[in-house]
């Protein structure tokens, strides 16, 4: 069975804070992708990784960075927190040549 | 690029009436759609897909939706709606590379009995 765990489904985080947000698959899935979901604008892609050490933009990269060292890992980092980046942050994978994208269950960061 | 519109924030049903949840896209390119459905707390999970073929496709838990290429619709209906559709669920487009997915902002379905 697919799955995609997220480190934490809860975080709360000060202003000024390096924030690291984990996202690890078991399905040898080359493709990664990092989204935040707000209400009202639906989920927006931050970054997306096709393959090892490779990292792409997506449509909202300003003020995040990410790291994928390993093939299963992706992790999304926030050099320094702010309270705009209060959000529901989603994790996802994807078999390369597939067009199935798999979540995991999220995770609630709130930056005081 | 590519862009999903979706129109109702919110539907208000009643248990056993049927349902349209509205999609709508625009694409300078030939494209796949989706349709996702979060329970809450839960992830997104893939309700139902075009890719090709016949229009109509159909997903699980009874939902189906239509293609329409002229419109450039993808409308997600349901006949008769269970308590446990309560969800939100959200159209998504993707190009023929599969690269990236471009989402609408969701339409939370509300299912009272």
């Amino acid at each position: 069975d697919v799955k995609v765990t997220q480190s934490s489904r809860y975080l709360v985080k000060r202003t000024g804070e390096k924030v690291f947000l984990e996202c690890v698959q078991d399905m040898d899935h080359e493709n990664m992708f990092w989204y935040r979901q707000d209400p009202g604008l639906g989920l927006r892609l931050i970054y997306f990784s096709y393959d090892v050490k490779m990292k792409e933009k997506g449509d909202i990269p300003e003020g995040y960075s990410v790291s994928r060292e390993k093939k299963e890992r992706f992790s999304l980092i926030l050099e320094s927190a702010s309270t705009n980046q209060t959000s529901m942050y989603l994790c996802a994978s994807r078999l390369g040549g597939t067009d199935t994208q798999y979540f995991g269950p999220g995770t609630r960061l709130t930056v005081l | 690029a590519q862009s999903v519109t979706q129109l109702d924030s919110q539907v208000p049903v009643f248990e056993e009436a049927p349902v349209e949840l509205r999609c709508n896209y625009s694409s300078s390119v030939s494209v796949y759609l989706f349709w996702y459905v979060q329970y809450p707390n839960q992830g997104l999970q893939l309700l139902l897909k075009y890719l090709s073929g016949s229009t109509l496709v159909k997903g699980i838990n009874g939902f189906e939706a239509e293609f329409n290429k002229s419109q450039t619709s993808f409308h997600l209906r349901k006949p008769s709606v269970h308590i446990s559709d309560t969800a939100e669920y959200f159209c998504a487009v993707s190009d023929l590379s599969f690269q990236k997915l471009v989402f609408g902002t969701g339409t939370r379905l509300l299912v009272s009995p």
